[in-house]
């Protein structure tokens, strides 16, 4: 099975930096997906990790190291817009197809 | 171009009663996802079509079904409603439904079942 553990909850201001880890547990692993969703709306893709090391877009990193089964989301630079739910995501190596399994999420709330 | 459509938005249901969701894809994309979200939780896989047929199941009862039609609009239905299937129904659109790929979600239909 595939279980992801992911912090519930980070504030922080604007301006500011945010992690938000990810550990998981994967009976196989392809990479980590992250996705945003703000309240009432549909999550969005953010990023994608297959291999280690980090991958940057714009404000927004994300990391990977394979052999500690750990990710992270860098939100830089935090701007209001950026408060939402972030969650992580695997696929499932053992289904066709492309099914996620996704982490329970972490709710940021940046603050002025 | 259009997203991915979903319809109804909000629905209220009582128990024992029948739903049916709807969804369109972005233009272009053979595989249609549903996934199920209660409040505070990430989403959780129900089913996946590719080219009308059934590629994954997740942990559902029975009472969960879907098809995907020849345009790859898909519908999610839920027979005998209890009050623990109040959630929010998305639906994700992708263009092979293999490997890695992004997944286009929709804004969700929320279920109320009371």
């Amino acid at each position: 099975g595939q279980s992801l553990e992911q912090p519930s909850e980070v504030t922080a201001v604007e301006g500011a930096i945010v992690q938000i880890n990810c550990t998981y547990q994967t009976s196989g692993f392809y990479g980590l997906s992250w996705y945003q969703q703000h309240d009432g709306g549909a999550p969005t893709f953010l990023s994608y990790n297959a291999l280690d090391g980090l991958e940057e877009t714009g404000r927004f990193s994300s990391f990977l190291s394979r052999s500690d089964s750990y990710g992270y989301l860098l939100l830089q630079e935090l701007q209001m817009k950026d408060s939402a739910s972030y969650f992580c995501a695997v696929r499932d190596p053992q289904a066709a197809g492309n099914k996620l399994t996704f982490g329970g999420g972490t709710r940021v709330l940046v603050k002025p | 171009d259009a997203g991915v459509t979903q319809s109804p938005t909000h629905l209220i249901k009582t128990r024992g009663q029948h739903v049916t969701l709807r969804c369109s894809p972005i233009s272009g994309h053979k595989s249609v996802s549903w996934y199920q979200q209660v409040l505070g939780q990430g989403p959780q896989f129900i089913f996946q079509y590719y080219e009308k047929e059934e590629r994954g199941r997740g942990n559902f009862p029975d009472r969960f079904s879907a098809r995907q039609f020849p345009n790859y609009s898909s519908e999610l239905n839920v027979n005998a409603l209890l009050l623990g299937d109040s959630a929010l129904y998305l639906c994700a659109s992708s263009l092979e439904g293999q490997g890695f790929e992004k997944l286009f979600f929709g804004s969700g239909t929320q279920l109320s079942v009371l």
